[in-house]
């Protein structure tokens, strides 16, 4: 069975602080490959990442970096300098090679970012 | 714009009605799948049709049903509404039937059960 855990129910910054979202998740497949989305208020989700469990090389993306750790079973998200425009709940989701073929998504993490 | 279109973008509805969302995946896009995003369950995966043909089923209730028209839209039928049933419902594309670069999302349909 597949497992994402956010532990981060919500977290409150002011704006320009940098600020780590953490996912811990679970598998037994080795390949298997891991996303995160942004779901800003108007509901949509929005695709950031998509890392394969081959590739452990960090990503940076302007302010945006993700940590892959195999060896703790993590794919943290960090926001650096973080803008209001941030305010939104991020999920981490999972898929494996074999299964179902579909996304386990965590519980997610709404970030507010207060100016 | 991500090219998924879903609609209607709100529906309200009494419970123990009928209602029918509807999806057009991105050009090009084969595969396409439906979840709900409630509050107490989060997000969930229900059901995935690749080119007319169910592929992988998730948590879907049987009151709920779902197919895939030759021209590749489809639709998700809820009957027998509950209050509980009130969610946001997405529908994501993708090329092929297996995951590759990842899932396009639409903007997704929100029910309201009353």
């Amino acid at each position: 069975a597949q497992k994402v855990t956010q532990a981060q129910t919500e977290i409150s910054v002011v704006e320009k602080e940098d600020v780590t979202l953490d996912c811990v998740y679970e598998t037994r497949d080795t390949t298997y490959y891991l996303f995160w989305y942004k779901q800003p208020p108007s509901g949509e989700l929005v695709f950031l990442i998509r890392r394969n469990s081959f590739d452990e090389q960090n990503e940076i993306s302007g302010r945006y970096s993700w940590n892959f750790q195999k060896s703790t079973s993590s794919f943290n998200f960090t926001i650096t300098a973080s803008q209001v425009v941030d305010s939104a709940v991020y999920f981490c989701a999972l898929i494996s090679s074999t299964g179902r073929r579909a996304l386990t998504f965590g519980s997610g993490t709404r970030l507010q970012v207060q100016p | 714009d991500s090219g998924v279109t879903q609609t209607p973008k709100h529906l309200i509805t009494a419970t123990g009605q009928r209602v029918t969302l509807r999806c057009s995946p991105r050009s090009g896009d084969l595969s396409v799948y439906w979840y709900q995003q409630s509050l107490d369950q989060g997000l969930q995966f229900l059901i995935q049709y690749y080119n007319g043909e169910e592929r992988a089923k998730g948590n879907i209730l049987e009151r709920f049903s779902a197919q895939q028209f030759p021209d590749l839209h489809s639709e998700l039928n809820l009957s027998s509404l509950e209050l509980g049933d009130s969610a946001l419902y997405f529908c994501a594309s993708s090329v092929a039937e297996f995951l590759d670069d990842g899932y396009t999302f639409g903007s997704g349909t929100r029910l309201t059960v009353v």
